[in-house]
């Protein structure tokens, strides 16, 4: 139980055009996902909050009209990177957490995108 | 910005056991101690929480001392497999408007 999938695994895209994210949790119901990016070598920083049915929520220095999130049901959020550019190449993690269990959440396995 | 202070790297005898130590001087009384684990490429794996109790599961024990300033994740006989970052995590905020900041993590070796 408590599986949360990715999709696309990989993606390369041209620089100037939107990618989409898909992060689902499979077995369970999740009101409250995060996204995540990795950059090599380097730790998780948390992006923004999604949470179903509102607006999500961005840390700091996280551009909302760079990184659109879409929470439209309890087990879907997507994450939209709208006018790719290279820099923006790196792991996208996202992770659910179960509905009535608060202290715990499961990432997914993660998407890697390259902008050429 | 992660609450946690961690070795950057250790390494570890096969089939003996793995002490990783974390500091977390400035959690507060309700805030729970976290750890994952990420190997390479891969989404991070939930291994233990706790909030004060000592806890043990199938994978790790964890040994939070009294005044929970600082913690201990315990890997009984790490296999090669075991060779991965670890993260541990105390969580912000409570309830709902919890997450999970991540620190750099402390890079296991096993090695044979």
């Amino acid at each position: 139980g408590a599986v949360v999938s990715q999709h696309p695994s990989r993606v390369i895209c041209k620089s100037g055009t939107s990618v989409k994210i898909e992060c689902r949790s499979l077995d369970f119901q999740a009101t409250t996902m995060f996204w995540y990016r990795q950059f090599p070598k380097k730790s998780l920083m948390l992006m923004a909050t999604s949470n179903e049915g509102s607006k999500a929520t961005y840390e700091q220095g996280v551009e909302k009209d760079k990184f659109l999130i879409n929470h439209a049901s309890l087990t879907l959020s997507t994450l939209t990177v709208t006018s790719a550019h290279p820099e923006d190449s790196s792991f996208y993690i996202c992770s659910a957490r179960p509905d009535g269990v608060q202290e715990t959440q499961y990432f997914g396995p993660g998407t890697r995108l390259l902008v050429l | 910005d992660a609450k946690t202070t961690q070795p950057p790297s250790m390494d570890c005898a096969e089939g003996r056991a793995a002490n990783l130590p974390c500091n977390h001087s400035t959690i507060s009384g309700n805030e729970y101690v976290y750890w994952y684990r990420q190997i390479h490429s891969q989404g991070p794996q939930y291994i233990i929480h706790g909030l004060k109790n000592n806890e043990t599961n199938e994978m790790a024990s964890l040994i939070i001392t009294e005044d929970r300033k600082s913690s201990t994740l315990i890997l009984p006989h790490a296999t090669l497999r075991d060779t991965a970052v670890y993260y541990c995590i105390v969580r912000v905020g409570i309830g709902n408007t919890g997450k999970l900041i991540f620190g750099q993590g402390t890079t296991l070796q096993v090695k044979p």
